[in-house]
């Protein structure tokens, strides 16, 4: 069974660029969740979805968004961007809502803002 | 403000001694607590968890502890392995909310 699938791997945008990250989730999970990690600051949640509506949202400002496929692929984007956006960006996968145990994360999109 | 804190960045074990990684948490609707590993290059993994009606989950060499009074979670690894290395995460949910509140993680360096 594939695991979780982000791309890019690697990103290198400018100062007012947007950015579309892509996360395919493992086969049968409807729950897509994205998080920012920062060196020091551990993993902050952005939003969660659930066939395709948004069932959370962390506090990040209106720049950041999300959406979800009717396959349950996920998008995040990211418009006007800023130094501070530098970042690894995990997509994680799982059935349901909540199920903390079976959460599979995938390796990330490292994004760098110049 | 930060209510999952992982205060020591990092941690050097020897191999086949015990390593504690430690976590505090400052909200008391947090009721459900895990632990992640994360090596370089990957996503973090689950490892083990705990629920706030117990005060002790064991999984092998892993066993988490949970002191509610103190607000406090600890991770035991017995005996440390080499493949141990990794950074550690702590998480905790509260109810329904479905969203996990991380700390900053401690990176766990067990030497030969």
């Amino acid at each position: 069974k594939a695991g979780v699938t982000q791309t890019p791997r690697y990103l290198i945008k400018t100062r007012g660029q947007q950015v579309t990250l892509s996360c395919s989730p493992i086969s049968g999970h409807r729950s897509v969740s994205w998080y920012q990690q920062t060196p020091g600051q551990g993993l902050q949640f952005l939003f969660e979805y659930f066939s395709e509506t948004q069932r959370n949202k962390g506090n990040f400002p209106g720049r950041f968004s999300g959406r979800q496929f009717s396959n349950s692929r996920s998008e995040m984007n990211v418009s006007t961007l800023e130094l501070g956006d530098s970042a690894l960006y995990l997509c994680a996968s799982s059935s349901d809502p909540g199920a903390w145990e079976k959460l599979f994360f995938g390796s990330g999109t490292q994004l760098s803002v110049l | 403000d930060q209510q999952v804190k992982q205060n020591s960045p990092s941690l050097s074990v020897q191999e086949g001694r015990i390593s504690i990684l430690n976590c505090d948490y400052t909200n008391s609707m947090f009721d459900y607590f895990l632990w992640y590993k994360k090596y370089p290059a990957e996503g973090p993994t689950f490892l083990i968890s705990i629920s706030s009606i117990k005060d002790k989950n064991e999984d092998g060499r892993f066993t988490v502890f949970l002191n509610k009074s103190a607000k406090h979670l600890s991770l035991h690894i017995v005996p440390s392995q080499p493949g141990d290395s990794a950074v550690y995460f702590c998480a905790a949910s509260a109810g329904g909310n479905y969203q996990l509140i991380w700390g900053a993680g401690t990176k766990l360096i067990i030497k030969p």
